[in-house]
């Protein structure tokens, strides 16, 4: 069975940074990009960008470009997300997601097919 | 970036009725679009790749369909399982964008 098991949740104080990890199992790691979305209180999903598991190549969203920072650890078979200089608007829960895709970059028209449970991140001084 | 426009943001309906969820993206995108389910206090998930591929283990009331900028999902004999918010995504363009999402309500 694939899964992918997040880190519990956290409480921030704006400034501060928060890494959450995401742990794959069921599947060769490093054949299939990770994804990171978040999704804000009632609001909808955001994509923050991506890793490829392999290669360890990123693309972020031009909206947390310098601010966020992913990883991978390939013998843990576990993918990070680091996000920087938190502001209450960070506030979200954050998912790790498995794509559909092998290649870096991917191909235009990749899904994100398995999704790890969240992390909820709260920003509150 | 591809801004994604799903009609409507909410709707009410009935077990039984057919509900049907529209998605225009400001440019052509290929075919490149994804469906997710989402239900609440639960990660999304896929059920539609490349506009109209069911995934596997998702009920064929489901149908996705459409091309170039304008797509839709059809969910046919509303079941109580299936309340919840839909939402549409492209990945035609690096930049990854999602709707806004449409509430599917009793």
């Amino acid at each position: 069975q694939v899964l992918l098991e997040q880190s519990g949740g956290a409480l921030k104080k704006p400034g501060a940074s928060v890494k959450v990890s995401c742990t794959a199992s069921g599947y060769t790691f490093t054949r299939y990009i990770i994804a990171w979305v978040r999704q804000a209180p009632g609001q909808g999903l955001e994509w923050m960008g991506w890793i490829s598991a392999y290669s360890g190549d990123t693309k972020y969203s031009e909206k947390f470009q310098g601010r966020v920072t992913m990883t991978t650890d390939t013998l843990t078979t576990t993918a990070y997300m680091e996000l920087r200089s938190l502001k209450s608007d960070d506030s979200a829960v954050y998912y790790c997601v498995r794509t559909t895709t092998e290649t870096t970059p991917p191909s235009p028209g990749y899904a994100l097919d398995i999704w790890g449970q969240g992390t909820v991140v709260t920003v509150s001084s | 970036d591809i801004q994604l426009t799903q009609s409507p943001s909410s709707l009410s309906a009935s077990v039984g009725d057919r509900v049907i969820i529209t998605c225009r993206a400001s440019q052509m995108v290929a075919g490149y679009i994804n469906w997710y389910q989402q239900k609440a206090g639960k990660a999304p998930k896929l059920l539609i790749s490349a506009a109209f591929s069911l995934q596997s283990g998702v009920p064929s009331r489901f149908r996705g369909s459409g091309s170039g900028a304008e797509f839709t999902l059809t969910i046919s004999d509303l079941q109580p399982e299936d309340f919840a918010t839909y939402y549409c995504q492209q990945s035609y363009s690096r930049q990854l964008t999602f709707g806004g999402g449409t509430k599917v309500e009793i």
